[in-house]
């Protein structure tokens, strides 16, 4: 079945830098792009961004503009995010999940990462 | 950007009632208008795509309705599992957007 496995919670400073993976296995991982959502503490549902994985041109919120950077590696099936200049409001589950790009829906989902900043 | 908005934000249900879930965005979308089902800790799961369509393995007392702006979730006769918070997306356009969010809680 398809499956989208993610790094280990992380504990950053405020100003540091975070990088989350998201390995991909059992389908085509250039077939399907790769999106990015975030979820603070008891609150919603936050579209980041996403990855075209065939072309390796990413698309993000303007908010995170100049913060993140989305990445892939199409040898290992893997995607990545960094979020940059981190702060205390970036305190967060970050899920990936396959699909999105403007029609396709998020059909699998990431265990998510709990990225905590705090100084 | 295109905002979404869900109603109620919260809703009080038993076993057996029949739920439905709105969800408007403030431009056209057509119909790329998708429903997930989020319980505490766990990631979202995809219940309804393309405003209608059933993702597959998810039981048929969930359904989807709606285009253009106005969309509808519901659930013909409620379980004790599907307590839990349902987000709509819209894939029209970027940035993507969520809905808020309707929490259904047991009366």
């Amino acid at each position: 079945q398809v499956q989208l496995v993610q790094s280990g919670a992380e504990v950053k400073k405020p100003g540091a830098s975070v990088k989350v993976s998201c390995k991909a296995s059992n389908y085509i991982f250039t077939s399907y792009g790769i999106s990015w959502v975030r979820q603070a503490p008891g609150q919603g549902l936050e579209w980041m961004g996403w990855i075209n994985t065939y072309h390796d041109n990413a698309n993000s919120a303007q908010k995170f503009q100049g913060r993140v950077t989305m990445t892939t590696d199409t040898s290992t099936s893997t995607a990545y995010m960094e979020l940059t200049s981190l702060r205390s409001d970036d305190t967060a589950v970050y899920y990936c999940a396959r699909g999105g790009g403007g029609v396709a829906p998020l059909d699998y989902w990431g265990q998510g990462t709990l990225v905590t900043v705090s100084s | 950007d295109i905002q979404m908005t869900q109603s109620p934000s919260s809703l009080s249900a038993s076993v057996g009632d029949r739920v439905t879930i709105t969800c408007r965005a403030s431009q056209i979308i057509s119909n790329y208008l998708h429903w997930y089902q989020q319980k505490p800790g766990r990631a979202p799961k995809l219940l309804i795509y393309a405003t209608s369509s059933l993702q597959s393995g998810v039981p048929s007392r969930f359904s989807g309705s709606g285009s253009g702006t106005d969309f509808t979730l519901t659930i013909s006769s409620l379980q004790p599992e599907d307590f839990a918070t349902y987000y709509c997306h819209q894939t029209y356009t970027t940035p993507e957007a969520f809905g808020p969010g309707t929490k259904v809680d047991i009366k």
